[in-house]
């Protein structure tokens, strides 16, 4: 498959565990923040997404926080599955600027059985 | 299937050698952008358009250029490929940003690994 990063910071997680992964963004004033979910061989796809004005979202086995008076958001996986292996990206989109995307860096999540 | 097809999935090429990628969607999606992705520089935004005929540069437009004569397609052109282009393309389509619509974030294509030598 597909390199996607050969410097991304690496979360080992045992089957079954649940993962936080961690992003600190850039931009205090950005409106909205998506997390993504990048397999080998594949693009990037999307996961769970919270408004500035939320601090906590659940999706299914997911869950989003938002921490905005440090500019840091989180994805937990809860029962991490051998299928979660993927590295992981947040990003963060600012209306001000024309609704600009700005991608991090990813984390990469490896799956022990 | 509601997808973004890119073409080809690899391509190598020599020093300055016209190519397009093709990118095809299938979703009557008005925004369309192009990624390039870099070890340890993540996805950076190229080219991308708002609609047909509207098209902006990303942050890294150098050395590109785009099109988008009808809804659907949005192919990225190297005029001169040179090896610093050498990287994988993302081709991504949303329904919009021009007004961020929740829950409709961009999708994404399945890559497409070019190597200029």
């Amino acid at each position: 498959g597909e390199s996607v990063g050969l410097h991304l910071p690496t979360l080992s997680v045992q089957e079954g565990d649940n993962s936080i992964i961690n992003c600190a963004y850039s931009n205090s004033a950005s409106d909205y923040f998506i997390w993504y979910k990048q397999e080998s061989g594949k693009g990037p796809q999307f996961i769970i997404d919270i408004r500035s004005n939320m601090d906590k979202r659940q999706g299914q086995r997911v869950t989003v926080l938002l921490n905005k008076t440090v500019k840091h958001l989180s994805l937990q996986i809860a029962a991490t599955q051998p299928g979660d292996s993927a590295v992981y990206f947040c990003a963060e989109i600012y209306k001000a600027a024309g609704n600009k995307l700005t991608f991090g860096g990813g984390t990469r999540v490896l799956v022990k059985p | 299937e509601a997808q973004v097809t890119q073409n080809p999935r690899y391509l190598i090429t020599v020093t300055g050698k016209k190519l397009t990628v093709t990118c095809s969607q299938n979703m009557n999606h008005e925004y369309m952008s192009w990624y390039r992705q870099d070890p340890g520089l993540g996805l950076r935004q190229i080219y991308y358009s708002m609609n047909v005929e509207v098209t902006d540069k990303g942050d890294v437009p150098e050395g590109y250029k785009v099109s988008r004569k009808e809804k659907r397609n949005f192919p990225l052109i190297l005029e001169s490929p040179s090896p610093n282009q050498t990287s994988l393309y993302f081709c991504a389509s949303s329904l919009s940003l021009g007004r961020v619509i929740y829950n409709s974030p961009l999708h994404f294509g399945n890559g497409t690994r070019l190597t200029v030598t």
